[in-house]
């Protein structure tokens, strides 16, 4: 069983289009989260989001942009794509009112722009 | 910027050997937690510490917190091929709830 999957694995893709990666978990949770890895191991938050509220890191660029369709889901749409959006991409989730605030991540999106 | 700098940034160990990496961070915390992340994946929780603890036991697994100095240690003991991998400490600022904050990670090599 797969708690928190993305889709897809790998992406290649040229400058300027428009892409999204898509994120799923099952385990119930009502948070979830985006990072961004770069290639020195980095890794950064960019979002985290629940029914109530999304919290955009303020250094992400506005081509970024989280779409949540339900509880369960938390999609990432990239507008004109840039060589510097290269990276890999992880969606993790978690669960509010844990004192822990352990998060779960998926395997990770490895975007080229190419 | 980076909450936390880990160090070393890489370490080389024999199988059988303990293995201690070391996190720093800037701001006060509600918990520390250490992340482990084979090449290639995803990462995974391995412990976390909270604040007002001072040493934390998981299996083969020791955490040390020092708030005073703003410092953590993850020690691996007995370590195995297995091990190899990238360890983050990743922080939870006071106040806030969710917002994880990662370190710039330790590559360790266990060498069989």
């Amino acid at each position: 069983d797969t708690a928190v999957s993305q889709t897809p694995k790998y992406l290649v893709t040229q400058m300027g289009n428009d892409k999204s990666i898509k994120c799923e978990q099952n385990l119930g949770h009502d948070t979830m989260y985006w990072y961004k890895q770069d290639s020195k191991k980095f890794l950064k938050i960019m979002f985290s989001y629940n029914n109530k509220e999304l919290i955009i890191n303020e250094t992400v660029p506005n081509r970024f942009s989280p779409k949540s369709p339900d509880k369960a889901h938390l999609n990432l749409h990239i507008n004109s794509l840039e060589l510097g959006d290269s990276a890999v991409y992880f969606c993790a989730s978690s669960q509010a009112g844990t004192s822990a605030e352990t998060q779960y991540f998926g395997p990770g999106t490895r975007l080229l722009v190419l | 910027s980076q909450q936390g700098e880990e160090d070393p940034q890489a370490l080389s160990i024999q199988e059988g050997e303990n293995a201690t990496m070391n996190c720093s961070y800037k701001t006060s915390i509600n918990n520390l937690q250490w992340y482990r992340q084979n090449s290639g994946r995803g990462l995974v929780h391995l412990i976390l510490i909270r604040s007002n603890e001072r040493e934390k036991h998981s299996g083969r697994l020791r955490v040390t917190l020092d708030t005073s100095k703003k410092s953590s240690s993850l020690l691996i003991t007995a370590s195995r091929a297995a091990d190899t991998a990238s360890y983050f400490c990743a922080t939870v600022p006071s106040g806030s709830a969710r917002q994880l904050t990662f370190g710039s990670g330790t590559q360790l090599t266990v060498l069989p």
